[in-house]
């Protein structure tokens, strides 16, 4: 089962920063939170991770609360294309497990 | 980030007929990949892992001897769906770990669609 809560739905105007939030209660101190995202009809595509550090890539942030029970992963400046469901998944980062995907948040970029 | 292929896009196939789909890492070698199962407005499901050289590993309710899973070189896992029935329609996505980029992230392909009539 998915270790995480998500809302099922944001929107976010083009242009402005989407923050998406994920719930990680469960959080075990050797488990990473990773986020995805899968556009219509594609298979996910990696955006970013973290383990307790906020996390930059050239996609977004990832802010980890300090208790690492919630993250918040970032767009900082939102276009048509990031219109997408967003997974945010926990796992420990070794190479055996497998990930878990939960319904994720569906993020709709409105012009 | 790292290529992984998935190859048909998109299938239609009668019932009755076996359908193969090809994943293939392209620029790193993978020892294991993952085969997903995704119903429409749902998420991925987990369908069985598959090691090179080895015999494959399936989630639980998946059936083994519909699904088959192949994963003979470092580069190419195979799923055929067999007999396959209009229940089996549905969106097969393949992914993998590059061991030399991190053994933490997962790549993945993009997808097969099928449609059994």
């Amino acid at each position: 089962d998915a270790k995480t809560t998500q809302p099922p739905s944001m929107d976010c105007a083009e242009g402005r920063a989407a923050n998406l939030p994920c719930n990680h209660s469960t959080i075990s101190g050797n488990e990473y939170v990773y986020w995805y995202r899968q556009i219509h009809s594609q298979g996910p595509q990696y955006i970013i991770h973290g383990l307790k550090n906020n996390e930059t890539n050239e996609m977004a942030s990832l802010i980890i609360t300090e208790d690492r029970k919630s993250s918040t992963l970032i767009l900082p400046h939102a276009t048509l294309r990031d219109t997408a469901v967003y997974y945010c998944i926990v796992r420990v980062g070794d190479y055996g497990q497998n990930f878990v995907f939960g319904p994720g948040t569906r993020l709709s970029v409105l012009p | 980030g790292a290529v992984v292929s998935q190859h048909p896009s998109w299938v239609i196939c009668k019932s009755g007929t076996s359908v193969k789909i090809e994943c293939r890492s392209l620029d790193f070698q993978a020892t294991t990949m993952f085969w997903y199962r995704q119903f429409p407005k749902q998420s991925l499901m987990l369908m069985a892992t598959s090691n090179e050289g080895s015999k494959a590993t399936y989630e639980q309710g998946v059936e083994k001897d519909k699904f088959l899973i192949n994963h003979a070189s470092l580069t190419l896992s195979t799923l055929t769906v067999t007999s396959a029935h209009p229940e089996d329609s549905s969106f097969y996505i393949c992914s993998a770990r590059d061991p030399g980029r991190g053994s933490e992230k997962l790549f993945f392909g993009s997808g097969t669609q099928l449609s059994v009539l």
